[in-house]
């Protein structure tokens, strides 16, 4: 079993459409979660963060968390076609010194 | 505030040899760690140092090694280059590496192996 999971996708909305993206992870001591946007090419960049169970809402992009079912999601709202892009899902645990990254999802807008 | 950097860009090199890659973190963050991604494995953790000190290494054989400096840099080396090493090598910095801390990328080395 792989410590963070993701859909690889690829993950096609309509451009406004919401896209909803989601994540598992197996180490139930993990702590602290993110969302990384990376465009093809580029170095991840963090768009996202979550510590607490329950909703981060920053603009048009909303965290979720729950770590009773081990899942965390990130929802876009409104999305552009400068959305497309791979997210990538990653896990913290306490003292591990390390962050573990899913293989990340690819989402395209279509305008 | 510059960003982290990373170099060479580019390296091709080819089996047998060994490579050094270098990364200089935002000024102030003293947590450095490496990422090999590929596009079938995604990014896989080498190693994380703070203080000069290896505090986790991921997976990987041997072959892959760094080490940091007193001014935060830092540096990997991988031994005997295979195909397979072929990746992109990402390098990324926080400030001390804490738990809730976020990571900041450097734009990465392109490692070809032939």
């Amino acid at each position: 079993q792989k410590e963070v999971e993701q859909n690889s996708g690829p993950l096609s909305v309509p451009e406004g459409a919401i896209a909803s993206l989601n994540c598992t992870y197996s180490d139930r001591g993990s702590q602290s979660f993110f969302w990384y946007r990376q465009y093809s090419g580029k170095s991840p960049e963090l768009i996202m963060f979550i510590y607490s169970n329950g909703d981060k809402e920053d603009g048009r992009f909303t965290a979720q968390l729950n770590k009773a079912s081990q899942y965390v999601s990130l929802l876009i709202r409104d999305s552009q076609p400068s959305d497309s892009a791979t997210y990538l899902c990653a896990v913290r645990n306490t003292g591990g010194f390390k962050t573990i990254f899913g293989a990340g999802t690819r989402l395209f807008v279509k305008a | 505030k510059a960003g982290v950097t990373q170099t060479p860009r580019y390296l091709i090199k080819t089996r047998g040899q060994q490579v050094t890659l270098s990364c200089s973190p935002i000024s102030g963050h003293r947590s450095v760690s490496w990422y090999q991604q590929t596009p079938g494995q995604g990014l896989q953790f080498l190693f994380e140092y703070f203080s000069e000190t290896q505090r986790n290494k991921g997976n990987f054989p041997g072959r892959f090694s760094g080490r940091q400096f007193s001014n935060s840099r830092s540096e990997m080396n991988v031994s005997t280059l295979e195909l397979g090493d072929s990746a992109l090598y990402l390098c990324a910095s926080s400030l001390a590496g804490t738990t809730n801390e976020k990571l900041f990328f450097g734009s990465g080395t392109q490692l070809s192996v032939l």
